[in-house]
């Protein structure tokens, strides 16, 4: 079974412009979180989708902006880019609601590297 | 506000030795997990501590949750170098908040 797949795994961006991260998940996943990872302030929540829909959301401002697709597909996108947006951003799926498999374990791809100059 | 304190947020120690790394947590959550991170690698669960009392075991690892307590233990036996990594704790459903994560290295 393929695992959660992220594209790209390293990109380079300058100030202001805008950048798309791509997460396929684990086939029969339908839940997709994404999550941002600093070295000054760990790792932070950034939303959660499933099946289509934002289930939850932290506390980022409105540039960062998300979605799923009906294959449970998802992406992020971060527009206006600033110096400290430059991090790990993680993608992790989840097994399906109900059942004996959903227990909320999360797994994870191994993250797009945005550096940000 | 639900805050997640893990202790100690670095650890160094030899190999062969016993340590614990805990998790407390500020509101009520019946799970918890633990995940590992190598440096410059994504995370990998651990452990998935769904109830009160619940332990796992997995090799020199044990995990242990006292929902009472707000509590979770990440204890390790006879420690090895192949366990060092970071290692992050993470109540709730949907992993809202998570710990800062205990650097571990561990010294041959």
């Amino acid at each position: 079974k393929a695992g959660v797949t992220q594209t790209p795994r390293y990109l380079i961006k300058t100030r202001g412009q805008q950048v798309t991260l791509s997460c396929s998940p684990i086939s029969g996943h339908r839940s997709v979180s994404w999550y941002q990872q600093t070295p000054g302030q760990g790792l932070q929540f950034l939303f959660e989708y499933f099946s289509e829909t934002q289930r939850n959301k932290g506390n980022f401002p409105g540039r960062f902006s998300g979605r799923q697709f009906s294959n449970s597909r998802s992406e992020m996108n971060v527009s206006t880019l600033e110096l400290g947006d430059s991090a790990l951003y993680l993608c992790a799926s989840s097994s399906p609601e109900g059942g004996t498999s959903n227990t909320g374990e999360l797994f994870f791809g191994e993250g797009s590297r945005l550096t940000v100059l | 506000e639900l805050k997640v304190e893990q202790n100690p947020l670095f650890l160094s120690m030899q190999e062969g030795k016993n340590y614990t790394i805990y998790c407390n947590y500020s509101t009520t959550s019946d799970r918890l997990y633990w995940y590992r991170q190598d440096p410059g690698k994504s995370l990998e669960s651990l452990f998935v501590l769904l109830s009160n009392g619940a332990v796992k075991q997995e090799g020199r690892l044990m995990a242990s949750l006292d929902t009472k307590a707000r509590l979770s233990t990440l204890h390790i036996t006879a420690a090895v170098h192949d366990l060092s990594a970071t290692y992050f704790c993470a109540p709730e459903n949907y992993q809202l908040i998570w710990g800062a994560g205990t650097k571990l290295i561990i010294k041959p």
